[in-house]
């Protein structure tokens, strides 16, 4: 079955610190890749998709993500963290003619100010 | 605002009441989804609707039903709520890849 793994469950940083959240998927044919963010009691907004072309992708809030399709990997990064980054985050896999989206568990980052 | 309009937004039942969470989107997206999360599952499929129409099984549909009333509308039904079934309930629709969701429903079954 495909699956979508988070292996980050919790993450603790420090403001100004540098951020990476993996994400790895299980399927070997043509996959559309995301992140989504979840603030405190908001719904999911989307941070950033690669569907092709250059594998590092630019989303809103300086976050950036690389995919790198011998790792099947897509993780997460932000250079320096603010306190406002506190949410969890999710990757999500879209597999083309599945027509449905595949999420990972959830990372939940903390950011102490 | 144009999007996904879920309600209700909160809703506490009793085991073995039954319940219907609307869902309307006036994008004119053809795919609909119903999500559940929970704490350290991520977001889980329940069902969803490539069509108008049409209604698949996602990974955790039992217990539920789901109708697609038309385009904009695609309601999940629990027949008989279970304590299991407390949770997030997210519904999303989809032009093709990409995916706008509502602001959930918080049910909680007592």
């Amino acid at each position: 079955a495909q699956s979508v793994s988070q292996h980050n469950h919790h993450v603790i940083l420090s403001e100004a610190a540098s951020l990476e959240l993996g994400c790895n998927y299980s399927y070997g044919g043509t996959v559309n890749l995301f992140w989504y963010v979840q603030y405190p009691g908001q719904h999911l907004q989307l941070l950033l998709k690669y569907f092709s072309g250059d594998p590092l992708v630019k989303g809103i809030k300086g976050f950036e993500a690389e995919f790198i399709k011998s790792k099947f990997s897509f993780n997460l990064r932000k250079p320096s963290v603010q306190w406002s980054d506190t949410a969890e985050y999710f990757c999500a896999v879209h597999i083309q003619g599945a027509q449905k989206l595949v999420f990972g568990q959830g990372t939940r980052l903390t950011i102490n100010p | 605002n144009a999007g996904v309009t879920q309600t209700p937004k909160f809703q506490v039942l009793k085991t073995g009441q039954s319940m219907t969470l609307q869902c309307a989107q006036d994008m004119n997206h053809n795919s609909m989804y119903w999500y559940r999360q929970d704490p350290g599952m991520g977001l889980r499929l329940i069902y969803y609707s490539a069509s108008e129409g049409t209604t698949d099984k996602g990974e955790v549909p039992n217990g539920y039903n789901v109708s697609r009333l038309n385009k904009r509308e695609f309601s999940l039904r629990l027949e008989s709520a279970a304590p299991s079934q407390t949770s997030v309930y997210f519904c999303a629709s989809s032009p093709d890849r990409s995916y706008t969701f509502g602001s959930g429903t918080r049910l909680t079954v007592v």
